[in-house]
This record gives C-alpha cells, sequence and structure tokens, in this order.
C-alpha cells in the first residue's frame, strides 16, 4: 500500500517567509509525528498528534512553528518568519500506536532558507 | 549530553566481515529500542527492535543492556548493500516520540 507522503520535496525561501509542509500518512494510521534533521544529525522529534489533537509539542523550538491536523489524517507544518537556521530535513511519521509498533517516515521535505 | 550518543564513523569495512555499533543512552526511563537504518537522502527505516533478551534477524544481532544503559548491533558477513548510516533510537515510557542519535555511518568496501 502506500506510505507516508509529503509535499513539496524540496522548498527554498527567501528569510523572512512563510512555508507550509504537508504529510498525508499510511491510511488508517492515528498516530503522526514531524521530526527535524540537520545535516549529520539523527532526526529530532517536533510534535505528536493523536488523531486531531496535538499531544505532544515539546520539541516545537519556538512559536513561529505550528503544526495542525484537523480530519485526524492529513497534517501542515507551519513556519512563520523562516530563518536560515530553519533550514533543514523536515521528516514526517506515522504509526498505527505506540513507537514499539514501529514509525514509517515519509521521504522527507527539504527546506532551504536562504 | 545528548540523550543517545553513537559514534559518529565513518567505519569502512571489506565486505563478509563482521562488524558491531554500539550506543548509549542516558535516560534511565527509557522503555522501548530500536535500530533505524538510513541510506543517504533517505528517510530512516526500522531495522529492529531490541529486546532486553537480545534478539537476531538474520545477520543482524542487537543487545539491550539496562543495566549500562547500552545498545549494541552487530552485523555479520557484511553486504554491499549493508552501506547506511545506523541509527540507535529510544522512547521513553508514555512518550510516543523516538529519540535518536547521531546516527553511524557505515560503509562495506568490495
Amino acid at each position: 500500500g502506500a506510505g507516508v507522503s509529503q509535499t513539496p520535496s524540496n522548498k527554498v525561501t527567501e528569510k523572512g517567509k512563510y512555508v507550509e509542509l504537508r504529510c498525508d500518512p499510511i491510511s488508517g494510521h492515528t498516530a503522526l509525528y514531524w521530526y527535524r534533521q540537520s545535516l549529520g544529525q539523527g532526526p529530532e522529534f517536533l510534535i505528536y498528534f493523536q488523531g486531531t489533537g496535538a499531544a505532544d509539542d515539546s520539541g516545537l523550538p519556538n512559536d513561529r512553528f505550528f503544526a495542525v491536523r484537523p480530519e485526524g489524517s492529513v497534517s501542515t507544518l507551519k513556519i512563520q518568519r523562516t530563518e536560515r537556521g530553519d533550514s533543514a530535513v523536515y521528516l514526517c511519521a506515522s504509526s498505527l500506536g505506540g513507537p514499539q509498533m514501529g514509525q514509517y517516515f515519509g521521504p522527507g521535505t527539504r527546506l532551504l532558507v536562504l | 549530553r545528548k540523550e543517545v550518543e553513537q559514534d559518529p564513523g565513518p567505519f569502512n569495512v571489506p565486505e563478509g566481515a563482521t562488524v558491531a555499533f554500539n550506543c548509549t543512552y542516558s535516560n534511565s526511563a527509557s522503555q522501548s529500542f530500536f535500530w533505524y537504518r538510513q541510506d543517504c537522502r533517505k528517510e530512516p527505516k526500522l531495522l529492529m527492535s531490541v529486546y532486553s533478551s537480545g534478539n537476531e534477524d538474520g545477520r543482524f544481532t542487537a543487545q539491550l543492556n539496562r543495566a549500562s544503559q547500552y545498545i549494541s548491533l552487530l552485523i555479520r558477513d557484511s553486504k554491499l548493500s549493508d552501506s547506511a548510516t545506523y541509527l540507535c533510537v529510544v522512547s521513553t515510557a508514555g512518550a510516543q516520540k523516538l529519540v535518536f542519535g547521531q546516527g553511524t555511518r557505515l560503509t562495506i568496501n568490495p
């Protein structure tokens, strides 16, 4: 079946602009996660949704970052007033339940802020 | 100090060799443990979960030492296709997020 999909695959923007990154999880997966991965580092947790609600947003670095999942399926990560330090690969993952069931990652969106 | 620490490598080993990676974690409340594999410019993929008693999946063996807060991965008879970055991952009881190590880069040479 279809895996996790993310769009766009690449995004180049200018400092100060607003960007939206989209994630379409595996059908039926109630849990959705956003991570950010910088070059040479492992992914870092941003936010976790169970259904429509953000159950854990402790990884969001500041209030420029916001994510929604209004219908419990597709999620959008929104970054306001982008900064060069926001450049990274943004990964989305979904799972059926807890982490012991495995999280399935999408291909990521490579964000470059000039 | 990072919550999950790994030697970033790179490890360069000949095809057919046995290679071992280790990682340590600092949070004693960690309850679930995994190894993920990540190919260059691709997403991480679950390689295997790690159980307290140790577990094996083909050429791959994972071990967990809770007392020392230490996880290992052993790859026997390495193949060219094993070249990738191996990420040590933990999760804490009650938390859904995964905490990743920096990753260990492995290259298998012909």
